[in-house]
């Protein structure tokens, strides 16, 4: 009955290679977001989806790109990985855009060699 | 720019009360969120302000003054397993949280 999932939990991988991480929410929450956290625990957001639909996209690579393929869904593909990507992933939701909390998945550690 | 700044670490007893301050620039206010986070583990939420005042949820309170830009969040009866992070984060005029790096919270025995 996990709220928030987020698949793998954790991803070693070289520079250049390409990689997913997965994430679903059973909240029936219509937005959800992703964010990096860095080694100074820096939560900074990535993106941002509500009933599929991009809402938010920060100043990202755009060897990053979301997908939402419906609303309980929301996947990050990275392309040709680097070092300066080693960094926990967190996926959240939260029933709107509003004022409403989030709730955040375990969080992927990426590390980039 | 926008900016939130918190105590890097703090250090308490168990038994006792700790305050841990947040004063933030941003474009905009709409709500103040303290969630807190354990070490290797996901954010989770504790308390939310949008009016001035004290907010209290058992042994966490929260306190707002938006016209100081300035929360706080006071933790009763300290308990080890209250060791963590605890981060601040602001919803700006965009609805966007704006996050702080965290305060690190060491309880010792």
């Amino acid at each position: 009955d996990t709220a928030v999932s987020q698949t793998p939990k954790y991803l070693v991988t070289q520079m250049g290679n390409d990689k997913s991480i997965k994430c679903e929410q059973n909240l029936g929450h219509d937005t959800m977001y992703w964010y990096k956290q860095d080694s100074k625990k820096f939560l900074k957001i990535m993106f941002s989806y509500n009933n599929k639909e991009l809402i938010i996209n920060e100043t990202v690579p755009n060897r990053f790109s979301p997908k939402s393929p419906d609303k309980a869904h929301l996947n990050l593909h990275i392309n040709s990985l680097e070092l300066g990507d080693s960094a926990v992933y967190f996926c959240a939701s939260s029933p709107g855009q509003g004022v409403t909390e989030q709730y955040f998945g375990p969080g992927t550690r990426l590390t980039v060699t | 720019g926008q900016n939130i700044d918190q105590p890097t670490e703090m250090t308490a007893t168990e038994g006792a009360i700790v305050q841990i301050n947040c004063t933030y620039q941003t474009s905009g206010f709409n709500g103040l969120f303290w969630y807190q986070q354990h070490a290797g583990e996901a954010p989770t939420f504790l308390s939310y302000n949008v009016l001035d005042g004290l907010e209290e949820k058992g042994r966490f309170s929260s306190f707002l003054s938006r016209s100081k830009g300035y929360s706080y969040l006071l933790l009763k009866e300290l308990q080890m397993k209250d060791s963590a992070s605890y981060l601040c984060a602001v919803r700006d005029s965009n609805y966007q949280l704006i996050w702080g790096a965290g305060t690190k919270l060491i309880i010792k025995p």
